[in-house]
């Protein structure tokens, strides 16, 4: 039983769109939401966390939204490029190190 | 620049082979961590260890085995392959929590393991 499952499965955007991918958990007790991205043949890499102490956060282009009392959290790339084209994965950790991950999003930016 | 080197890029073996995935680090990390990657089912812990000998089960260990002799190295050790092992495996290392708290996973680039 995935504990956050993760939505689209695959997603095709236009150069300079917005990707948008979800995700929602079940257990209360998570405290920290990174976000990883895998380009192909390497492994994840950290792009951006957000703690429910707060419902926004913002790297460049990346953006965590966050959802407390829905339980989601929602990775928005604005101006999306070609470069952006990976797998991007959510996850959800309580007290440290013993992340969840969620099913994965393979996005496809369009030139 | 933290390395998280695994051995093997592909692997093929044989049903009911015993199979070593082996892992270093290069970061003096405590924490080191095997995942399965399987389409759709994201990334799942197998074992996880957070110093020298010490082990623990992750959320799929049914099939599997660790060892970590030294602070540097984590091996998974799957006792008698069979094919529903074919996957991709992925290690991964970090400080704990508490000194650089919720510290990033810092993976390898993966080793893709065919059991026919």
């Amino acid at each position: 039983q995935q504990q956050v499952k993760q939505s689209p499965q695959s997603l095709i955007v236009q150069k300079g769109g917005i990707s948008i991918i979800n995700c929602a958990y079940e257990n209360t007790a998570f405290d920290y939401f990174p976000w990883y991205q895998q380009f192909p043949g390497k492994g994840p890499a950290l792009l951006i966390a957000i703690r429910p102490d707060v419902s926004e956060k913002k790297e460049g282009r990346f953006t965590i939204s966050f959802n407390k009392s829905a339980k989601q959290f929602s990775l928005h790339i604005m101006d999306s490029q070609p470069g952006d084209s990976a797998t991007y994965f959510c996850a959800a950790d309580n007290a440290g190190n013993m992340l969840t991950f969620g099913g994965g999003t393979r996005l496809m930016v369009k030139p | 620049d933290v390395k998280v080197t695994q051995s093997s890029r592909y692997l093929v073996k044989r049903t009911g082979e015993k199979v070593f995935l082996e892992c270093v680090q290069d970061m003096d990390h405590e924490n080191m961590f095997w995942y399965r990657q399987d389409p759709g089912l994201g990334l799942r812990l197998i074992y996880f260890s957070y110093d020298v000998k010490m082990k623990e089960k992750g959320d799929i260990p049914e099939g599997y085995s660790v060892s970590r002799e030294k602070k540097e190295r984590f091996s998974l050790i799957l006792e008698s392959a069979s094919t529903n092992q074919t996957s991709m495996y992925l290690c991964a290392s970090s400080y704990p929590t508490g000194r650089f708290y919720n510290s990033p996973l810092h993976f390898g680039n993966g080793t893709r393991l065919t059991v026919t």
